[in-house]
């Protein structure tokens, strides 16, 4: 069955950091993997998707990369600010499952 | 603008009630789900539609029920038999291979 892991669970840094957060599956037979910001008491924005036949995203300051044969992402986060504090969910869509597998999420703080 | 609403954004069960969430888009798109969230832990699913009458059950649909009569419209019970219903409800749709869409949530809690 299809796991998703986040590390580090939670993060704080200095406003103007770059920063990685990553993500890890067990099973690499993914359509697509997703990130997600997601505010206190909110739902969950997309941030960036990737389809299994593509290795990077870029949306502004966000890249987002894929290694499917590691089962690993990263989001990469540049000259972080303090609005982006949130907490980013990862998320693939499994051939076999039909749906989306989350991560548990990392909290991140960026201090002012 | 095209969008999930949910309503109502919170919510309270008395013991042994039923409850219904509302999750209804605009977006025309042919799947919808719901999603349960719980305090440090990811989204869990409960249920999803491919289609309209079409519905399947997700990872923890027990105490759960829903139904899928209208393109726009998907809403979910909480039935009494839920005996942890207290959580963060997110209701998502989206085209195939495309990114999901969320609703703002329904936050649900006992009486």
């Amino acid at each position: 069955k299809q796991e998703v892991t986040q590390i580090p669970a939670a993060l704080s840094v200095p406003e103007g950091e770059n920063l990685v957060l990553n993500c890890s599956f067990t099973d690499s037979a993914i359509y697509n993997l997703q990130w997600f910001r997601q505010d206190p008491g909110k739902g969950l924005t997309s941030l960036l998707l990737i389809q299994s036949s593509q290795r990077e995203q870029t949306s502004g300051r966000l890249n987002a990369s894929l290694d499917k044969s590691s089962g690993r992402s990263t989001l990469y986060i540049a000259a972080s600010q303090p609005g982006d504090s949130a907490t980013y969910l990862c998320a693939v869509y499994h051939r076999s499952q039909g749906n989306l597998i989350f991560g548990k999420g990392t909290k991140l703080s960026v201090k002012p | 603008d095209g969008g999930i609403t949910q309503s109502p954004k919170y919510l309270f069960r008395k013991e042994g009630q039923n409850v219904t969430l509302s999750c209804e888009q605009n977006l025309n798109h042919d799947a919808m789900y719901w999603y349960r969230q719980d305090p440090g832990q990811g989204l869990r699913l409960i249920y999803y539609s491919q289609i309209v009458n079409d519905f399947q059950k997700g990872d923890i649909a027990e105490g759960y029920s829903v139904s899928r009569e209208k393109k726009e419209s998907f809403p979910l019970t909480v039935t009494s038999a839920q005996k942890n219903p207290t959580a963060f409800y997110l209701c998502a749709s989206r085209w195939p291979n495309q990114p999901q869409h969320f609703g703002d949530g329904t936050r649900l809690s006992i009486l």
